[in-house]
């Protein structure tokens, strides 16, 4: 079973611009997570979607959205990016409702913003 | 309510020694427990996890302790090794809500 996968592995863009981050979740896993990882600090909670909708958020500016799919993969949009925005992206996938609800995390997009 | 406190935020010990990393929820709802496990560079993994119904798990050399009355649990690392050195995340999670993580403890056993 493919685990959690995200593309592409690294990006570098420049101060100001736009990122586009992508994960696709293990099959049958419905909801995505997406966390933020600066150098050094713990996992911050930035979005959770589920059957297509988001379910929550964390408390990051409305320049980072995202959106699910049908097929239940996800994109995190990060717009006019700015040089703290540099960090580890994490995606994450669970089901919901069944007694393992435990996540499963791809290897994460570093984002760096020169 | 949704909070999960985890301490120490770091913790050195020398090989052979017994880590304990401590966790603390307030919502007696959550009923899943897992712990990740992160090397440097990569994502977390899942370590180990444990149900309120059962007060100890062990796996090899990991044992998380559950303690329901108090709201606490913790892992512990037995025969620590170098090769453990990573930040260990504590989580809670409950049907139908987001899993929610602790904000991280990192271990270094030296040799």
């Amino acid at each position: 079973e493919a685990g959690v996968t995200q593309s592409p592995t690294h990006l570098i863009k420049t101060r100001g611009q736009q990122a586009t981050l992508r994960c696709s979740p293990i099959s049958g896993h419905t909801s995505v997570y997406w966390y933020q990882q600066a150098l050094g600090l713990g996992l911050q909670f930035l979005l959770w979607y589920d059957e297509g909708e988001e379910r929550n958020r964390g408390n990051f500016p409305p320049r980072f959205s995202g959106r699910q799919f049908p097929n239940y993969s996800s994109e995190l949009n990060v717009n006019a990016l700015e040089l703290e925005d540099s960090a580890l992206y994490l995606c994450a996938s669970s089901r919901l409702g069944g007694m393992n609800t435990e996540a499963f995390f791809g290897q994460g997009t570093r984002l760096t913003v020169v | 309510q949704q909070q999960v406190k985890q301490s120490p935020q770091s913790l050195i010990v020398q090989k052979g020694g017994i880590p304990i990393i401590n966790c603390a929820y307030e919502n007696t709802a959550f009923d899943y427990f897992p712990w990740y496990q992160q090397f440097p560079g990569k994502g977390p993994a899942l370590l180990i996890a444990i149900r309120p119904d059962v007060s100890e798990k062990k796996e090899g050399r990991f044992t998380i302790s559950f303690n329901k009355s108090a709201k606490q649990f913790s892992l512990h690392i037995m025969d620590s090794q170098p090769g453990d050195s990573a930040t260990y995340f504590c989580a809670a999670s409950m049907g139908y809500q987001k899993v929610t993580f602790g904000t991280g403890t990192k271990l270094q056993v030296i040799p």
